[in-house]
């Protein structure tokens, strides 16, 4: 039972270097976010999912991009790293619920640590 | 738009304390309110939630927490802390949207 896992764990880049984070869940959740940590400053979302073929914007989506082709995984790029990305980003999903409102409990990855020199 | 303000952001205590952690948040209509806790390298596990019916919450590990939906609040109590509580606790809000929304997150620090 994996839950939600992220990869890479662990990741280096130069400025200006391109990365993609994958996520993958076995819970046949619909919805899928991304979300960054950084100190003080809590969880920020990054972009989110409410099912394949589907994303919308977060808090902080500037210079991020992600893609839900399949409704397991969901991708979260960085076309040209910036030191000010470096964070530890998390994925996490959720059911549905029905009505309103409509986000369930989050289950999150373990995290993956981004450092851009 | 909704924010969450979680005032605490680095609480002291030793063994057997008792613990509040304050939690406001700022939406008019329907909300789900969670307490997450992320212990020392570890991802973010629910404590707790709030949907609806009886305001007082019953958690994981002895947490609780109150919705006072006249003060916009859902603070966390624990009678009497251990040292393993040591963590970094977040307040979470969700209303009428499809985002969960996050506080900057309180530091808790016990000692023996």
């Amino acid at each position: 039972n994996a839950g939600v896992t992220q990869t890479p764990k662990f990741r280096v880049l130069k400025t200006g270097q391109s990365m993609t984070l994958l996520c993958a869940q076995d819970m046949n959740h619909e919805y899928m976010y991304w979300y960054r940590q950084d100190p003080g400053m809590g969880l920020r979302l990054i972009h989110y999912s409410v099912g394949e073929g589907t994303t919308a914007k977060g808090e902080v989506p500037d210079g991020y991009n992600v893609s839900r082709l399949k409704k397991q995984n969901f991708l979260l790029g960085l076309e040209s790293a910036a030191p000010s990305q470096t964070s530890v980003y998390f994925c996490a999903s959720s059911l549905r619920t029905s009505g309103s409102p409509s986000t369930g409990e989050l289950f999150f990855g373990e995290g993956s640590r981004l450092t851009v020199l | 738009a909704q924010s969450v303000s979680q005032h605490n952001h680095h609480v002291i205590l030793s063994e057997a304390a008792s613990l509040e952690l304050g939690c406001n948040y700022s939406y008019g209509g329907t909300v789900n309110l969670f307490w997450y806790v992320q212990y020392p390298g570890q991802h973010l596990q629910l404590l707790l939630k709030y949907f609806s019916g009886d305001p007082l919450v019953k958690g994981i590990k002895g947490f609780e927490a109150e919705f006072i939906k006249s003060k916009f609040s859902f603070n966390l109590r624990k009678p009497s802390v251990q040292w393993s509580d040591t963590a970094e606790y977040f307040c979470a809000v969700n209303a009428d949207t499809d985002k969960l929304i996050f506080g900057t997150g309180t530091r808790l620090q016990v000692f023996p």
